[in-house]
């Protein structure tokens, strides 16, 4: 499968838990983002890298998440401290130019 | 006022029927556009850009007023399979603001 692959699918986590999600992106594509879908939402927006580099995190909800991509290749979200409204799906899109974007299957996180 | 916004609907119509969704935007400086498909529970998909020239897939046809600001998605003959939540989405350039989606227009195709 060469599309872009998120792991966990689901997570369920108690409050004040940390987790962290990863996104393997199409091999060749350079841009990955990060977005969060709520509930009768569209996806939001909340971080971006090309290559290694990211270029956008202002957006990010706070400074609880932090998202990270080392070698320009897999990239992984991480929410510290969790609470309850972090409750959504986190969705991670790849892209090799500022069009065609391809989002995985998303990560579902529930905290209780 | 929300950067894109939609009609959440839901819309239900009969197969056979045409449906148009609208959408607006408020950045004027906004240079590309899409609608997406997302089917419950799953990622979002790409539909199809749209060209302020206008352009049409199949039994889709996409329109776009940047006077107005304004997107529009039409599907002719509609099938069951067309039940989804259609998101309008605009891309302000440059790649780093990521692309902004509208909430969706939900829409239910009955038999």
């Amino acid at each position: 499968d060469t599309g872009v692959s998120q792991d966990p699918r689901h997570k369920i986590t108690k409050r004040g838990q940390n987790v962290t999600f990863r996104c393997d992106p199409i091999s060749e594509h350079n841009r990955l983002y990060w977005y969060r879908q709520t509930l009768g939402q569209g996806p939001e927006f909340l971080t971006y890298f090309q290559n290694e580099a990211q270029l956008e995190k202002s957006r990010l909800l706070s400074d609880r998440f932090s998202a990270e991509r080392p070698k320009g290749s897999f990239s992984t979200l991480e929410i510290q401290r969790t609470e309850q409204g972090d409750s959504a799906m986190y969705l991670c899109a790849s892209s090799q130019s500022r069009f065609g974007y391809t989002f995985g299957s998303g990560t579902r996180l529930t905290v209780v | 006022r929300k950067e894109v916004e939609q009609d959440p609907g839901p819309f239900n119509v009969p197969e056979g029927a045409t449906v148009a969704f609208n959408c607006t935007y408020s950045n004027s400086a906004s240079q590309s556009f899409f609608w997406y498909r997302q089917d419950c529970r799953k990622e979002p998909k790409l539909l199809m850009s749209v060209y302020s020239s206008g352009n049409e897939d199949g039994r889709f046809t996409a329109q776009l007023n940047r006077a107005s600001q304004y997107i529009s998605l039409l599907i002719r003959d509609s099938k069951l399979s067309d039940s989804a939540t259609y998101l309008c989405v605009v891309n302000k350039g440059g790649g780093a603001d990521g692309l902004t989606f509208g909430k969706g227009t939900h829409l239910i195709i009955q038999p």
